[in-house]
């Protein structure tokens, strides 16, 4: 049972392009949470979706950063116009069932460079 | 909001010895409590977590944390370390009805051989 795949895996882009970091879950898993992590900082929350809906982007900046989960296929989280700071390790979780103190199951994340 | 501390962002410890990473928390309600670790280059695998019930909470690889509601805190204790064990540990907080995790900044562990 393959788990939560991210790719790519690194992933580097010059200042003002788009980066797409896509986020396969787990088998059967129906809800995927988006997580960012800046050089030295722990894991911050970005959005969790559910398929075809965004059920919670209050970590999402407001403006450049979209997510979506659609029907069929991946997960994507897109970043347009990307700036030095958007530079990090962008981490895709799943998990079977939503609800607080289900386990969510992270993949190996994106690292994103900003030149 | 709730938040969480991790005041140790490096511990070294000598191989075979006992080992206890901090965390403490905040929240207006009741919470859940997750201890991750993340080796190098790789993505979050769960220690152990703590819903309710027993407040000592036993995870994978020997470790364990004990909840203290008194003093907000989720410590992680080992009795005795391996190589193996080097990590980044994270501490997490969730709560009822709220599914994102809020993460600490993070504990180094470096095993000394």
């Amino acid at each position: 049972n393959a788990g939560v795949m991210q790719n790519p895996r690194h992933l580097v882009r010059r200042r003002g392009q788009e980066a797409r970091l896509r986020c396969s879950p787990m088998k059967g898993h129906s809800h995927v949470y988006w997580y960012r992590q800046l050089p030295e900082e722990g894991l911050k929350f970005m959005v969790y979706l559910q398929k075809e809906n965004i059920i919670d982007e209050s970590g999402m900046p407001k403006e450049r950063f979209s997510a979506e989960f659609p029907k069929e296929g991946p997960s994507i989280l897109r970043i347009q116009q990307v700036v030095r700071g958007d530079s990090a390790a962008y981490f895709c979780a799943s998990s079977f069932v939503g609800g607080a103190g289900n386990e969510q199951f992270f993949g190996p994340g994106t690292r994103l460079t900003v030149l | 909001a709730q938040s969480v501390t991790q005041l140790d962002s490096q511990v070294p410890v000598f191989e075979e010895a006992p080992v206890e990473l901090r965390c403490n928390y905040s929240s207006s309600v009741s919470v859940y409590l997750f201890w991750y670790v993340q080796y190098p280059n790789q993505g979050l695998q769960l220690l152990l977590k703590y819903l309710s019930g027993s407040t000592l909470v036993k995870g994978i690889n020997g470790f364990e944390a004990e909840f203290n509601k008194s003093q907000t805190s989720f410590h992680l204790r080992k009795p005795s370390v391996h190589i193996s064990d080097t990590a980044e540990y994270f501490c997490a907080v969730s709560n009822f009805g709220n599914e994102k995790l809020t993460f600490g900044t993070g504990t180094r562990l470096t095993i000394i051989p």
